[in-house]
């Protein structure tokens, strides 16, 4: 099985709400990872996680809190979003180390009214 | 700092031209290199991958990319380029971190578009 799921595909959401993204890998990679990606450009590095813990959080607003349950599973919290954060997210997951591709989901298409 | 460039922001060709897309990349280590594509409304797939070996790789859908060390290079090429080939191409270059999974960094992503 080499897939990443993502759920839900779609997500529309007001300013105040609470929401979550969720990714699911059955590969055995210890390494995950969110990115977030604007029409047209490339992906922008979120978070990782190394064996369940978080490595590198690349400035992140605190509006966006990941949470890595198990080795299988990597959420993304949402709260308190702006209109600008609306984008494709992408989860991704690879063997920790340096010949680890990473493998990607087919993303949550995130709306922010 | 660890980028890669990728040369041309939008390329518009016929179909049956033959494709070149340039990618260079700045780091001084060992890298794995890749090139992704994104068809219009859905994700990321992977073309092909250079970790180590012949510096000529062939990927899926008749693409291929030659690795040239001495000039940081990463080209990915197609003989002959078909309408469904419209896609945006990203170069990506994966730089080791000891104890973690590579840090992905991507190129800016070049349009294709393909005529009929």
């Amino acid at each position: 099985d080499t897939e990443v799921t993502q759920t839900p595909k779609h997500l529309v959401m007001g300013m105040t709400n609470k929401k979550s993204l969720k990714c699911e890998q059955h590969m055995g990679h210890r390494a995950m990872y969110w990115y977030k990606q604007k029409a047209k450009k490339p992906p922008e590095l979120m978070f990782v996680y190394s064996y369940e813990k978080l490595s590198i959080n690349e400035s992140v607003p605190s509006r966006f809190s990941p949470e890595c349950p198990n080795s299988s599973l990597l959420n993304l919290h949402l709260h308190a979003l702006q209109p600008e954060d609306s984008a494709l997210y992408l989860c991704a997951s690879s063997q920790v180390g340096y010949q680890g591709q990473q493998f990607f989901g087919p993303g949550t298409r995130l709306t922010v009214l | 700092a660890q980028s890669v460039s990728q040369h041309n922001h939008h390329v518009i060709l016929s179909e049956a031209a033959s494709l070149e897309l340039g990618c260079n990349y700045s780091y001084g280590g060992t890298v794995n290199l890749f090139w992704y594509v994104q068809y219009p409304g859905q994700h990321l797939q992977l073309l092909l991958k250079y970790f180590s070996g012949d510096p000529l790789v062939k990927g899926i859908k008749g693409f291929e990319a030659e690795f040239i060390k001495s000039k940081f290079s990463f080209n990915l090429r197609k003989p002959s380029v078909q309408w469904s080939d419209t896609a945006e191409y990203f170069c990506a270059v994966n730089a080791f971190l000891e104890r973690q999974g590579g840090k992905l960094i991507f190129g800016q992503g070049t349009e294709l578009s393909v005529k009929p």
